[in-house]
């Protein structure tokens, strides 16, 4: 049981650069998210997907554009990279009937724009 | 929109001393949950504690308590006997009975003074 997955771990891009950031789930879980983490600015939800073929904005979905592959994928997309894009990604995901919706993350991508 | 605000950015504590680690949340919700997440160098976020609403006595998780302060909009985070292994950044965290968002603090780092 892997938990939640993600890759890369490590990018680094270019300015204008496109890249998909992957993660995918093993716990049959229906809502799965991305945020970015800066420094001073907590965790900040990108786009969420409340159940398989929905997806909704969050707090700061500019620049990127998601996918619900299926009930297990979910993937993150940068378009053309900006330094403004440089942060560590969080993937998560919860289940509303168990666990109070506790959320289960991966271990993050650290991406650096140049 | 719900805000957490988390206003000790640093706090330490000496081993085997108690700290207490601030929140306090906005919502006219009445039900909802509340979480403590911990975030170690690994950078692999770990749940630590979780608190419903509804409930009026406060959780415990071995050395890990709360003070839920519904009223004051209050959820803080005491944490005993204090081990080295407790350094982390921490993020206090709301999630609404209804919908899918979860709303972060911009975290607390603490250290452990030997």
């Amino acid at each position: 049981n892997a938990g939640v997955t993600q890759t890369p771990k490590f990018q680094v891009l270019k300015t204008g650069q496109s890249m998909t950031l992957q993660c995918a789930q093993d716990m049959n879980h229906n809502s799965m998210y991305w945020y970015r983490q800066d420094p001073g600015m907590g965790l900040r939800l990108i786009y969420y997907s409340a159940s398989e073929g929905t997806t909704d904005k969050g707090e700061v979905p500019n620049g990127y554009n998601v996918s619900r592959l299926n009930k297990r994928e979910f993937s993150l997309r940068l378009e053309s990279a900006a330094p403004s894009q440089t942060s560590v990604y969080f993937c998560a995901s919860s289940e509303g009937t168990l666990n109070l919706y506790e959320q289960y993350f991966g271990p993050g991508t650290r991406l650096t724009v140049t | 929109a719900q805000t957490v605000t988390q206003s000790q950015p640093e706090m330490s504590v000496q081993e085997a001393e108690t700290v207490t680690l601030s929140c306090t949340y906005d919502t006219s919700e009445s039900d909802y949950y509340l979480f403590w997440y911990k975030q170690p160098p690994s950078r692999q976020m770990i749940l630590v504690i979780r608190q419903e609403a509804y409930k009026q006595q406060n959780a415990t998780e071995n050395r890990f308590s709360v003070n839920f302060q519904k009223a004051a909009k209050s959820f803080s985070l005491k944490i005993s006997d204090s081990q080295l292994g407790d350094a982390a950044m921490y993020f206090c965290a709301y999630r609404r009975n209804t919908g899918n968002q979860f709303y972060f603090g911009t975290g607390t780092s603490l250290t452990v003074i030997p």
